[in-house]
């Protein structure tokens, strides 16, 4: 199994500013994807992080509103950019050890635009 | 995207009662898993279903992948309070997880 970090939990920022959560798994993984979650709702993938290169972007999600980064095989950075308020919602991380789709996820961070 | 119908949206029971609830699709997949997201938490994996027709245990929980493909049931027996929750079903689909709308239980003691 994996155990997967987030930080920070939660923040409130103003709009127009950034914010990059960090995402920690305790052991090497083969791959590391980012959710989003508005409250109340399901999960949506933003991107599959991927080590050394570019992340793959999912439909209605843009490398410049939501840069990601993945230098190794335990850690990776989702930057919420030019925050509006429509960006609130909870962020997730997740991470495979083994088959693709059965994800370890972590706690998530919940972010507040003001 | 292909959308993930569950259903019921949410559901308010007794505990010690048991619990069905299920996941439709338009489209044919060859992977469905069921994920229980806990308040403040994210989603944990509770049964991953690879072939059609197969039904899989975990304690008290079961599954089934339908044999049309389209669709899964997730079965609870003997409900407890932390049960409450929740439930995604969710279908792999090219190395990603596209999730089901969920349903959300609550168990009164």
């Amino acid at each position: 199994s994996a155990v997967i970090s987030q930080k920070p939990s939660r923040d409130i920022c103003q709009r127009g500013t950034s914010l990059t959560i960090q995402c920690q798994v305790d052991s090497q993984v083969t791959m590391m994807f980012w959710y989003r979650q508005q409250p109340g709702q399901s999960l949506t993938l933003i991107a599959t992080a991927n080590q050394g290169s570019e992340a793959t972007y999912e439909s209605g999600f843009v490398i410049d509103k939501f840069p990601i980064s993945r230098p190794n095989l335990t850690f990776s950075t989702l930057t919420v950019s030019n925050m509006s308020p429509e960006d609130s919602s909870i962020y997730l991380c997740s991470a495979v050890l083994g088959q693709v789709y059965e994800q370890y996820f972590g706690p998530g961070t919940r972010l507040t635009v003001t | 995207g292909q959308q993930l119908n569950q259903s019921p949206q949410s559901m308010f029971i007794q505990e010690g009662e048991d619990v069905s609830m299920n996941c439709t699709s338009s489209s044919i997949f060859n992977t469905w898993l069921w994920y229980k997201q806990d308040p403040g938490e994210g989603p944990v994996l509770l049964i991953a279903l690879y072939k059609a027709g197969e039904l899989t245990s975990n304690g008290r929980l079961t599954a089934q992948f339908g044999i049309t493909r389209k669709d899964s049931f997730l079965n609870i027996s003997a409900s407890i309070p932390s049960d409450v929750g929740i439930y995604f079903c969710t279908r792999g689909d090219t190395d990603k997880l596209i999730f089901g709308t969920g349903t959300r239980l609550q168990v009164f003691p």
